[in-house]
């Protein structure tokens, strides 16, 4: 079946500090690969998504390549702010599954 | 735009008690879902609806869990009797759930019910 694997936390930075979060999956097909964020007392959010090989996906400074060939999505930014300390995961769907599989998260603290 | 809506945001109860968490959608999405989230790990899926309908549920306790779609709208998650390792979040998510390609249609998260079963 469909898995994701992530970095494990915690990371703790500090500001203007480069950031990547390792991620890698295991599906079968064409995945679409997501990365949602969750800001302390708040909702999972949608940070940013690439439905197909070589794909980026970009969204408030945040990046992360679809590489089919390393079977990898790694989340990066390059000069974080103490406003993304949040818990960071990376998902999978099937191109004709709805359902998303989660890697564990990955906690991150960013420090003045 | 309103987005998805949970009750209550907390909850404690004893084990072997019942508990219910309710669950609005964003107005016009057909694809309803359920998560439970231990704490340390990532969501992990329930059950999915596609307006009423229940379109996956292999990973629902179903001697204790049970979900409703009713009007294929709103929808409620049950736990009888609830055990000590229910205790999780419970986050709901809506989409919009179109045709082929599903797999690039985006969830959209209700904040989610923290339950604590003593």
């Amino acid at each position: 079946g469909n898995s994701v694997t992530q970095m494990e936390g915690p990371v703790t930075l500090s500001e203007e500090a480069f950031l990547t979060i390792n991620c890698t999956y295991t599906a079968t097909g064409y995945p679409s690969l997501f990365w949602y964020v969750q800001y302390p007392g708040e909702g999972l959010q949608l940070l940013l998504k690439a439905t197909k090989a070589d794909d980026k996906g970009s969204n408030k400074g945040f990046e992360a390549t679809y590489r089919k060939e390393t079977t990898s999505f790694h989340l990066e930014k390059g000069s974080v702010q103490v406003s993304d300390s949040a818990v960071y995961f990376c998902a999978l769907s099937g191109s004709n599954d709805y359902k998303l599989s989660f890697g564990a998260g990955t906690t991150v603290t960013v420090r003045a | 735009e309103a987005g998805v809506a949970q009750s209550p945001r907390y909850k404690i109860i004893e084990k072997r008690q019942s508990v219910a968490f309710w669950c609005n959608p964003i107005s016009g999405h057909a694809t309803l879902y359920w998560y439970q989230q231990i704490l340390g790990q990532g969501p992990k899926l329930l059950i999915q609806f596609q307006n009423n309908g229940v379109v996956d549920d292999s990973q629902l306790p179903k001697d204790r869990f049970s979900a409703e779609r009713l009007k294929g709208v709103d929808s409620t998650l049950k736990i009888q009797p609830a055990k000590l390792e229910d205790s999780a979040v419970y986050l709901c998510a809506s989409s919009l759930g179109a045709g082929p390609g599903v797999g690039t249609d985006t969830q959209y998260f209700g904040p989610g019910t923290r339950l604590t079963v003593l």
